[in-house]
């Protein structure tokens, strides 16, 4: 198995929401990764985890929040969003924190916020 | 903090032609990455390059790393429609040496 799994694919959430994206692999691979993609842009990097706990946080607004249950499953809960944070959201996941192999991406979830 | 460009920005060829795709970072590359993507989803990674002047192909992709560690380049063989999309080269940003960035990306389109 390797894929990296996301839901849902799409999502619409009012500024008031909360909702939450999932992320699932059964690799065993120890890092994962949030990305965010606005249209015809390339992903910029939004969060870190390795061995579940966050690595890096690239100075993202507090509204989105990383959570790391177990070394499966990766989740971003979302909270009184903006319409600007409207993207693609992909997650990926690798074999460990150091990048010597590739990191394999989940389809993503197209999240519009209004 | 690592920079990557991306040249062209995009490109249109006829199907059965070559084409290039270039990568140049700011900084030496311990380890340089090419994915495509097709619109609005995810990444399919195609090859990883970490030695100076390695090269790696897959089917009619060919990918190789410079010598000095700060250019590659992505070759296509005789282009298929299959081969549209938008082209990502990534490379480690991170202080903590874990994360990929990537440049703007190449789209490119193969006309029948």
């Amino acid at each position: 198995d390797t894929e990296v799994t996301q839901t849902p694919k799409h999502l619409v959430m009012g500024m008031t929401n909360k909702k939450s994206l999932k992320c699932e692999q059964h690799m065993g691979h120890r890092a994962m990764y949030w990305y965010k993609q606005k249209a015809k842009k390339p992903p910029e990097l939004m969060f870190v985890y390795s061995y579940e706990k966050l690595s890096i946080n690239e100075s993202v607004p507090s509204r989105f929040s990383p959570e790391c249950p177990n070394s499966s499953l990766l989740n971003l809960h979302l909270h009184a969003l903006q319409p600007e944070d409207s993207a693609l959201y992909l997650c990926a996941s690798s074999q460990g924190p150091s990048l010597n192999t590739e990191a394999f991406f989940g389809q993503g979830t197209r999240l519009t916020v209004v | 903090s690592q920079e990557l460009e991306q040249s062209p920005q995009s490109l249109i060829v006829q199907e059965g032609k070559n084409l290039t795709i270039n990568c140049t970072s700011s900084k030496t590359l311990y380890g340089l990455y090419w994915y495509k993507q097709k619109y609005g989803e995810g990444l399919i990674f195609l090859m990883m390059l970490q030695k100076g002047g390695e090269e790696k192909s897959h089917e009619k992709i060919t990918a190789k790393l410079d010598e000095k560690k700060q250019q590659s380049s992505l070759h296509i063989t005789a282009s298929q429609p299959s081969h549209a999309g938008i082209y990502l080269c990534g490379a480690d940003g991170s202080q903590a040496g874990t994360a990929l960035i990537f440049g703007k990306g190449t789209t490119l389109s193969v006309s029948s």
